[in-house]
Order: structure tokens, then sequence, then C-alpha cells
């Protein structure tokens, strides 16, 4: 089955420097990816959705400039968190369609847990 | 936009106990409704998808139904165990995009 991989699976850092997380489809080609983020104790909530070649489409409330996504091939979307704040600290969840699966079928990563120290 | 709402918000029951976690949303034109399984710390694991056309399906102790006229879905679990214990996430997918909102999830715990 359809297989996506995010790395890493958890990262800490300081206040103020910049994350980047992957995720990748390992086993189909996915034009559409997204991004949700996880506080403890709450739902996901979707950040932006990726699309490859083009610019991503965010949530209102998302800050563009502060959540770059970056989809560049049909197999790996980025998920780069800017100057990155102890608020920011949180579990980062992408998804992706397999066209094989059919246009209403997501597969989960395992999700990213940022800690911002 | 879609809204998802789920009750209740945390359910603790002993072993052994068939138990019912609900799920509602607002928009009914939905491609699917999906119900998902989180521990803690951890990533989703998938449980069941009913598409719109269908009314129910099911795996192993697991039943899930989908009432589209009235915005609900439930997540039977048949005779429960401590490993049942997690959140339980419902998702509708709807939208030209075709998102998928999540609710707030139910914590469910399974006393020994």
């Amino acid at each position: 089955g359809a297989v996506v991989s995010q790395h890493p699976s958890w990262v800490i850092c300081k206040s103020g420097t910049s994350v980047k997380i992957e995720c990748r489809s390992l086993d189909f080609q996915a034009t559409t990816m997204f991004w949700y983020r996880q506080f403890p104790k709450q739902s996901l909530m979707l950040m932006a959705t990726s699309n490859e070649g083009s610019k991503a489409t965010y949530e209102q409330g998302v800050e563009k400039d502060k959540f770059l996504i970056n989809h560049a091939s049909l197999t790996l979307s980025t998920l780069t968190v800017t100057s990155a704040h102890p608020e920011d600290s949180s579990f980062y969840i992408c998804s992706a369609r397999d066209p094989a699966s059919g246009a209403n079928v997501l597969t989960f990563g395992a999700g990213s847990r940022l800690t911002v120290l | 936009k879609q809204e998802v709402t789920q009750i209740p918000a945390a359910l603790s029951v002993p072993e052994g106990e068939n138990l019912v976690l609900n799920c509602s949303f607002t928009d009914s034109a939905i491609y699917n409704l999906q119900w998902f399984r989180q521990d803690p710390g951890k990533g989703l694991t998938s449980l069941l998808l009913i598409q719109s056309s269908q009314r129910e399906q099911t795996s192993g102790r697991l039943n899930a139904s989908l009432d589209k006229s009235s915005g609900r879905s439930t997540l039977y679990i048949a005779a429960s165990q401590p490993g049942d214990s997690a959140t339980y996430l419902c998702a509708g997918l709807s939208g030209s995009a075709r998102q998928l909102t999540f609710g707030s999830g139910t914590q469910l715990t399974v006393l020994p």
C-alpha cells in the first residue's frame, strides 16, 4: 500500500532557528500533499495544501512567510518553520493522495514533533 | 466550511463493555468519513473509511456507520479491551480541494 514517510520524527531547536520537515511519498507520486498541526490535547488542524510545481494554499490564520512549503517534486514536500519560537512547538503531520487509491483516500505520515526551546 | 464535532471528549469504561463514539459534521456533501486511532505521541492509524454511498463499515470488533442526512457517524467498539485505549478521531473529506476536516477526538480509556 501507499506509504508516506516524514523526517525527522522529532526535533529540538533553539528559539530563532529554522527547522525543515520532509514529507515523502515512497511508492507513489503525489501531486497534492497536506500539512497539519496538532497541539497537545487538540485535534489536527489543516495548515496548508501543497501542490507540486505551484504555490501552496494556506488556511486562514496560517502565516505563509513563517511556514514555508515547497513541493518541488512529485514525491517530496517540505515544511520549513522559520525563526521558530516556543509557541510553534507542536506535532506536524503530512498526508498525501495516491492517485492509484482514488482521489478520496489520503495516506498519513507518522508525524514530526517539534520542540522549540 | 465543514465543522466536525465529537462527543464525548473523554470516556472511561471497564473492560468488556460495548461502547459508541459519536461524530457529527455540518456539511453533508462529504466524499467519505474516516475514523482514526491515535496513541499518545504517535501518528494516525486509519481504522475505517466509509464512502458517501455506504451506510457502514466493519472491521473486527469495530463498526462505523454513516448517516449523511443527519450529519452523523458512530464508531461502535464491541467487547472493549485495555489495548483499545487511545484517542479516536473522525474526519470528513469534503470541498473542492477534497480536504480532511478532523473532529476534536474522544479519549478512550478501557480499565482492566
